[in-house]
């Protein structure tokens, strides 16, 4: 299957602080990307969807000016968590799909923790 | 989004098959039948898709009823490896994936 990378796979921050991920598509031009997260013992929450050179859409509940996410080439996306506080912490996926591609491909996630 | 329903957890045998089931009701015509894995700590991970008709792959096995309101998922012969959060998740094409609880294997050795 095609290769989705994430970076960091963990990282911890302080309270206040702002904290970027960062998600490529390696062997394919990722049109839409998908962002996720997970707490412990939990399924995956979908948060975001982006689409290359567009606004991300937002899933009902989840802060748009706290998760920015952009999409700017056809290979990155990032997820910036602002202001993060400790409720913040949790394991945060990102999925990307190829233009009239069916199945989306996922990144190792990133353990993030807000001490 | 159509909902499946899956068992909370099941148990196999190191070298046994395993047939996990998945119940989709409400599935739609244009709803694609998909399968992930999640071993722990990791991201998800793609196993197996189908529409229709019965599929096989490396890793698995795909049968879909005739009226496609239920599906298995086939591991022919599961190792401590398959250990891990087994999701059914219909989507429609070009949709979003949206996941549900998942079936926990605990692979026995």
């Amino acid at each position: 299957g095609a290769v989705v990378s994430q970076h960091p796979s963990w990282v911890i921050c302080k309270s206040g602080t702002s904290v970027k991920i960062e998600c490529r598509s390696l062997d394919f031009q990722a049109t839409t990307m998908f962002w996720y997260r997970q707490f412990p013992k939990q399924s995956l929450m979908l948060m975001a969807t982006s689409n290359e050179g567009s606004k991300a859409t937002y899933e009902q509940g989840v802060e748009k000016d706290k998760f920015l996410i952009n999409h700017a080439s056809l290979t990155l996306s990032t997820l910036t968590v602002t202001s993060a506080h400790p409720e913040d912490s949790s394991f945060y996926i990102c999925s990307a799909r190829a233009d009239r591609g069916l199945l989306a491909f996922f990144g190792q996630g990133t353990r993030l923790t807000v001490v | 989004d159509a909902k499946t329903t899956q068992p909370n957890s099941m148990e196999s045998n190191e070298e046994e098959p395993v047939h996990l089931p998945c119940n989709h009701s409400t599935i739609s015509g244009t709803d694609y039948i998909h399968w992930y894995r999640q071993l722990p700590s990791q991201g998800p991970e793609y196993v197996i898709h189908g529409l229709t008709s019965n599929v096989n792959n490396r890793m698995a096995s795909l049968a879909i009823a005739e009226d496609r309101k239920s599906s298995t998922l086939i591991l022919h012969r599961a190792t401590l490896r398959d250990a891990a959060v087994y999701y059914c998740i219909l989507m429609e094409y070009g949709n979003k994936l949206v996941f549900g609880a998942g079936t926990i294997l605990r692979v026995k050795s």
